[in-house]
């Protein structure tokens, strides 16, 4: 069965940098596409960035663009978001989601399966 | 790339149908059939219900219904039964591979 385990969240200060991990199993991670998506505590999900299954393309909403890099690493099926100029309102749970179908066509990458979520913290 | 507006909160009691609405624009919403649904009960991970606006993954009940007509996706809920207390959110492709989700709806089971 599908599964995502999310780690590296934490307590960070504003301008900080953190780097979070998403181990994935259960599927051939070497074909779907990979999202970051975070929810601010109380509030709604927020879609963060998508990394394309080969890793060469990656795309990133407007609010962390230049600050936030996704990438992957296929000898370890795990997925990274690099956290850099963090601020207060980056605090959020951040989960990882796997496309819903394979390879890079637009009616595939809606998200499906999702791990729990690592939790971070932007503070002084 | 703002929120897709969805209602805060709607009801109904067991057995009934609730509808969630989804609007967006003709750059989101309106302009792709990649309009998807998610569960979310409190503590834990968004559950994946509807896809390409209408369709339901294995597994997903058949009460979980989708549907789209111009810029505004619907999400109903048939025979309402206890456990579809949750939030519901929307999501729709936006374009150059990015995605927008909805504000979130509360489900109450009266």
């Amino acid at each position: 069965q599908v599964q995502l385990v999310e780690s590296g969240g934490g307590v960070v200060q504003p301008g900080g940098s953190l780097r979070l991990s998403c181990a994935a199993s259960g599927f051939n991670f070497n074909n779907y596409a990979m999202h970051w998506v975070r929810q601010a505590p109380g509030k709604g999900l927020e879609w963060v960035a998508i990394v394309s299954y080969e890793g060469s393309k990656r795309y990133y909403a407007d609010s962390v663009k230049g600050r936030f890099s996704v990438s992957r690493d296929y000898s370890k099926n795990t997925i990274y978001l690099e956290m850099s100029n963090l601020r207060p309102d980056d605090t959020a749970l951040y989960y990882c989601a796997k496309a819903r179908g394979v390879f890079w066509i637009e009616m595939n990458l809606s998200p499906d399966y999702w791990g729990q979520g690592t939790l971070v913290t932007v503070s002084p | 790339q703002s929120a897709l507006t969805q209602p805060p909160s709607v009801s109904g009691s067991p057995g009934q149908s609730v509808t969630i609405s989804c609007t967006g624009s003709p750059t989101d919403v309106g302009g792709y059939n990649y309009v998807s649904w998610y569960q979310q009960r409190p503590g834990k991970a968004p559950r994946f219900i509807i896809y390409d606006v209408s369709e339901r993954p294995s597994g997903v009940p058949d009460r979980f219904s989708g549907s789209k007509s111009g810029n505004t996706a619907s999400l109903t809920i048939s025979g309402l039964q206890d456990e579809d207390e949750a939030d519901y959110y929307c999501c729709s492709y936006a374009g150059s591979y990015s995605f927008v989700f909805g504000s979130g709806t509360t489900v109450t089971v009266l």
